[in-house]
Parts: C-alpha cells; sequence; structure tokens
C-alpha cells in the first residue's frame, strides 16, 4: 500500500543553516506529494506542493522537488530562522483519498 | 474563501464521559471531511473520513464515532471516554480531486482525567 517515511527527529540547527528534512514515498501511479507545518498548540498549515514529477513546490524559502525516480520529496531551506521551528510532516495523495502522513520532523532552531 | 472552524480548542473531562466535537466548513460544498487524532509527541492518525451526508467510513476500531448531520458539519462523539483518548483532535476538509491540499481546523485539546 501507499506509505511515505520521513527522517527520524529531531533535527537541531543554529540559526542561518542549511535544512534538509529528507521524505520518500510508496505509491502506485502518480501521487500528489505535500509538505505541511505544525507550529507548537497549532493546527497543520500546508507549507508547499507538487504535483507531478519533477515539479518543485516552494514557500516562504522552503523548496522540495519531486522525484519520481528515487520516489523523494526532500524539503529544503538555505538559511532557517528561529521562527521555523516546528514539526513538518510529508504527505501524499493519490485518487482523491485521504493523505497519508508520514510521522513528522521535529525542527528546533536555536539563536 | 473557504474557512473551517473547530471547538471548543480545549477540553478536559472526566472518564467515562460523552464526549462531542464538532467542525464546521464554509465557503465551499460537499467537501471530503476528515478527524485525526494526534497523541503527544506522535504522528498523525486517520479516525474517519466523509464524502457526504451520512456517509462515514472508520479507519481504527475505537470507543469513537462519527457522523455528518449537514454537508458541512461533522461531528466526532464517545459514549464514554477512555484515558487513552487524550490527545490533540484536529478537523480538515478537502475536495475530492486528487492534487488539492487537505485544510486543517486549528485543533481540540481534550484531556482525560
Amino acid at each position: 500500500g501507499n506509505s511515505v517515511t520521513q527522517m527520524e527527529g529531531p533535527v537541531t540547527l543554529s540559526e542561518e543553516a542549511f535544512l534538509t528534512i529528507n521524505c520518500t514515498y510508496t505509491a502506485t501511479g502518480y501521487p500528489s506529494l505535500f509538505w505541511y507545518v505544525q507550529y507548537p498548540g497549532e493546527g497543520l498549515q500546508l507549507l508547499l506542493k507538487a504535483t507531478k514529477a519533477d515539479d518543485k513546490g516552494s514557500n516562504k524559502g522552503f523548496e522540495a522537488t519531486y522525484r519520481k525516480e528515487t520516489t523523494s520529496f526532500h524539503l529544503e531551506k538555505g538559511s532557517v530562522q528561529v521562527s521555523d521551528s516546528a514539526v513538518y510532516f510529508c504527505a501524499l495523495n493519490q485518487a482523491g483519498t485521504a493523505l497519508i502522513f508520514g510521522k513528522g520532523t521535529t525542527l528546533s532552531v536555536s539563536s | 474563501s473557504q474557512t473551517i472552524h473547530q471547538w471548543p480548542a480545549t477540553l478536559v473531562q472526566p472518564v467515562g464521559s460523552p464526549l462531542s466535537l464538532e467542525c464546521t466548513v464554509e465557503g465551499t460544498s460537499n467537501p471530503n471531511l476528515y478527524w485525526y487524532r494526534q497523541a503527544a509527541g506522535r504522528g498523525l492518525q486517520l479516525l474517519f473520513y466523509s464524502v457526504g451526508i451520512g456517509q462515514i467510513s472508520s479507519e481504527v476500531p475505537q470507543n469513537l464515532s462519527a457522523s455528518r448531520p449537514q454537508d458541512r458539519q461533522f461531528i466526532l462523539s464517545s459514549k464514554k471516554l477512555l484515558l487513552s483518548d487524550s490527545g490533540f483532535y484536529l478537523c480538515a476538509w478537502t475536495t475530492s480531486y486528487r492534487d488539492q491540499p487537505q485544510h486543517f481546523g486549528d485543533g481540540t485539546r481534550l484531556s482525560i482525567l
């Protein structure tokens, strides 16, 4: 069945460091891929998405490229800020069914 | 624009008491609706989803139930809460198209004493 695997956290970085959070997926066909962010005590917010191979989603300095050959959708940011501290979820959607989420990766950025 | 409302934001209930959490969506018709639970420090667990009025699919057997009495209203219930029901409950909606994201409410923090 379909699944999403994220790197285990927590990820601890200093401000202005480069961020990569790995995400790989298993799915038949061509799913849509998403990254969500959850700040402490809040619901999930859509960060970015990509709907087909080689698409690059981007928002707030974050980027992720849909790589079908490696079934990956890694999240990157060139220079993180303290305000980026949150939990990040990778997810896929296929055929309009419920999203399948990874387990989430906690990012902690210190000044 | 579409909005999703979820309440209450915080709830403290004794073991064995009933539960009713409500979620409503505005600005769209015939949304797909979802209930998730997030235990402390863990990922999201899909509990129920609905593609239409009266149509509920359960993903995990448990003492919770869901109902959709109106097109844009989704209710999560329990007759008798357990300690293990503690967690952060999130409602979400989307359209039926596969490239559309889910949009989440602000969540309900449920603590069982």
